[in-house]
């Protein structure tokens, strides 16, 4: 079965520091990654898309197929950064998003 | 382009009614896929509608139907509603040109009293 774990529900850095929002994936195949961001009082949106290797709003995402893993990081965090994050694979054929539960981000001042 | 739109932003129901959920795409996009969002929790796949047909489904029962019109928009439909159906729908759209890449609206929130 298709699972992510996104193993912190919370997390809470200080701007200017590095931040890695973690997560895990369980798939047979070869999923396209997403992460989606949820800033307060706003719809969901896509914050960066593995395929495309863009860097968006300072985030960068690397796919470790080893470890099946698809670390969502940031060198220097920004208040505006607060928000929940979710990663997602896109499961090719079926082409559904799996989301994880998600983590909140708080970036203190 | 508006993006991905949804109605009604709010709705309460009670147990056993039914309700529809409403969507329309973003402009160029021919895909739609519904999930639900439970409190807390992550969206889960529903549904996905292409060539007004469903392609692909999630872990839901038949109480829960969809539909796609011609100018791709879409309606979900809840049928004997359950308390534990009280969640935000989200619509995402996509398409081919889109990559797949999947544009959410701001969802639909549903309290089932």
């Amino acid at each position: 079965a298709q699972r992510v774990t996104q193993p912190e529900k919370l997390l809470s850095v200080f701007k200017g520091a590095p931040v890695e929002l973690k997560c895990n994936y369980s798939y047979s195949g070869s999923p396209e990654l997403f992460w989606y961001v949820q800033y307060s009082r706003q719809r969901l949106q896509l914050l960066l898309r593995h395929i495309s290797r863009e860097s968006i709003k300072g985030f960068t995402a690397d796919l470790n197929k080893g470890e099946t893993s698809f670390h969502l990081k940031k060198p220097f965090a920004q208040e505006e950064d607060s928000a929940m994050y979710y990663c997602a694979p896109l499961i090719q054929g079926a082409q559904k998003l799996v989301f994880g539960q998600g983590t909140r981000l708080t970036i203190n001042p | 382009d508006a993006g991905v739109t949804q109605s009604p932003t709010h709705l309460i129901k009670t147990r056993g009614q039914q309700v529809t959920l409403r969507c329309s795409p973003k402009s160029g996009h021919d895909t739609v896929s519904w999930y639900q969002q439970a409190l807390g929790q992550g969206p889960q796949f529903i549904f996905q509608y292409y060539e007004e047909e469903e392609r692909q489904r999630g872990n839901f029962p038949d109480r829960f139907s969809g539909h796609q019109f011609p100018n791709y928009s879409s309606e979900l439909n809840v049928n004997a509603l359950l308390l534990g159906d009280s969640a935000l729908y989200l619509c995402a759209s996509s398409s081919k040109t889109s990559g797949e890449t999947q544009y959410f609206g701001p969802g639909t929130r549903l309290l089932v009293l």
